[in-house]
């Protein structure tokens, strides 16, 4: 079993469609936690960045994580074309991470007009 | 503040060759990670370095190797290519090896 769980999709959706991508992880001692947005042929380019539980709003994206069920969510409101994506959460441990970020499969986002 | 560079963007090698890869980390950031993304197997932790040391180590080979330079500068080996390692490259900075790591666009390696 994979430390990070994602649902690979792909998921269709129309514009100004409300998004929910999810994770979720085996690792308990995880305490940081990002999603990536990465286009074809580009490298990922953080999204959010949150610590431990909790939410954290930017503009039309919204984290959440919930430590207890090991669950981690990014919401994008309000959809456009552009947001058409491979999303990937990723976590670490501060402890032992040293520059390691556990990824999660990807999840490919396709926002039609 | 200029990004994260990776040189070269794309290559094709043959079976047996080696390879090495470069990568400037934005400036200011002591550390570099690197990652290997295929279809199958996603991203994958390769290595980091801080201050020309490699702290962290994910579950490659021993073909695969790097360095890091005084200026941060790293880059990363792969000796004696074998099919599977045909992949998109990715390195990431970060000030310390904190969480907040910036990715590279990658280099592309293509093994015939």
């Amino acid at each position: 079993q994979k430390e990070v769980e994602q649902d690979p999709g792909p998921l269709s959706v129309p514009e100004g469609a409300i998004v929910s991508l999810n994770c979720t992880y085996s690792n308990s001692a995880f305490q940081y936690f990002m999603w990536y947005r990465q286009y074809s042929r580009k490298g990922p380019e953080l999204l959010m960045y949150t610590y431990s539980s909790g939410n954290k709003e930017d503009g039309r994206f919204t984290a959440q994580v919930d430590k207890s069920s090991k669950y981690i969510s990014l919401f994008i409101r309000d959809s456009q074309p552009s947001d058409s994506a491979t999303y990937l959460c990723a976590m670490s441990a501060r402890a032992s991470s040293y520059g390691k970020l556990t990824f999660g499969q990807g999840t490919i986002l396709t926002v039609h007009p | 503040k200029a990004g994260v560079t990776q040189t070269p963007r794309y290559l094709i090698k043959t079976r047996g060759q080696q390879v090495t890869l470069s990568c400037s980390p934005i400036s200011g950031h002591r550390s570099v990670s690197w990652y290997q993304q295929t279809p199958g197997q996603g991203l994958q932790f390769l290595f980091e370095y801080f201050s020309e040391t490699q702290r962290n180590k994910g579950n490659f080979p021993g073909r695969f190797s790097g360095r890091q330079f005084s200026n941060s500068r790293s880059e990363m080996n792969v000796s004696t290519l074998e099919l599977g390692d045909s992949a998109l490259y990715l390195c990431a900075s970060s000030l310390s090896g904190s969480e907040t790591q910036y990715f590279g666009p990658g280099t592309r390696l293509l093994v015939l």
